[in-house]
């Protein structure tokens, strides 16, 4: 079975430019995470999304970031314009949640994309 | 600001050598995980703790929750260079979803 899908793996791009990230999740995973993680730290996430609705975005810089998963599947990560601070690994994940039990589904992570702005 | 705190934030020992990671909130968990991640990677599920006291072996990592489910401890016993990489808990908050907050990370490098 595939795993989780990012691209790209790496992006290099100059201060004040767009750009975008793509994820393709396990088939058949509901729910689907992006995260944004600078070096040898935790991920922070920046939205979560249940099938196509964005459930949790409140750490989302949305004056400059905005996500989609129009179709509940695939889902694509943009920032406009970038910002030096944005350079970071942006992580996708994706689970099949289950409902509301006290062990929580687990997450399975894509590879990353590594933004570098200059 | 993180609501999971994890220390040490480095750990670099010998091949051999026992360690304990923790993992440490004010807040109270429903459940929380273990995740190892290494270079160029996303994270990997390792355990899911559930109940307040709650002791999870792994092989040579055993894996703790304490009893007021506010933290956690993961010990690796004899350790080797293939449990070299960044380990994360992630505490599963109770609310309208399961809201999963990660720890700031601890980057271990076991040394042949």
């Amino acid at each position: 079975e595939a795993g989780v899908v990012q691209s790209p793996r790496y992006k290099i791009i100059e201060k004040k430019q767009p750009v975008a990230f793509w994820c393709n999740p396990i088939s058949g995973h509901n729910t689907l995470y992006w995260y944004l993680q600078n070096l040898g730290q935790g991920p922070e996430l920046l939205i979560r999304y249940e099938n196509e609705e964005a459930v949790d975005d409140s750490q989302l810089p949305k004056d400059r970031f905005s996500a989609e998963r129009l179709k509940g599947v695939d889902s694509t990560l943009k920032i406009q314009p970038a910002e030096l601070g944005d350079s970071a690994v942006y992580l996708c994940a994706s689970s099949l949640d289950q409902g509301g039990t006290g062990a929580s589904n687990e997450q399975f992570f894509g590879p990353g994309t590594r933004l570098t702005v200059l | 600001t993180q609501l999971l705190e994890q220390s040490p934030q480095f750990l670099s020992i010998q091949e051999g050598e026992n360690l304990t990671v923790y993992c440490n909130s004010s807040s109270v968990f429903s459940s929380l995980q273990w995740y190892r991640q290494e270079p160029g990677e996303g994270p990997v599920l390792l355990v899911t703790v559930v109940t307040g006291g709650e002791v999870k072996k792994l092989k040579r990592l055993t894996f703790q929750f304490g009893d007021a489910r506010k933290d956690s401890s993961l010990h690796i016993t004899a350790a080797q260079p293939g449990d070299t990489g960044l380990y994360l808990c992630a505490g599963v908050l109770k609310g309208g979803y399961q809201k999963v907050t990660f720890g700031t990370g601890t980057k271990l490098q076991v040394i042949p």
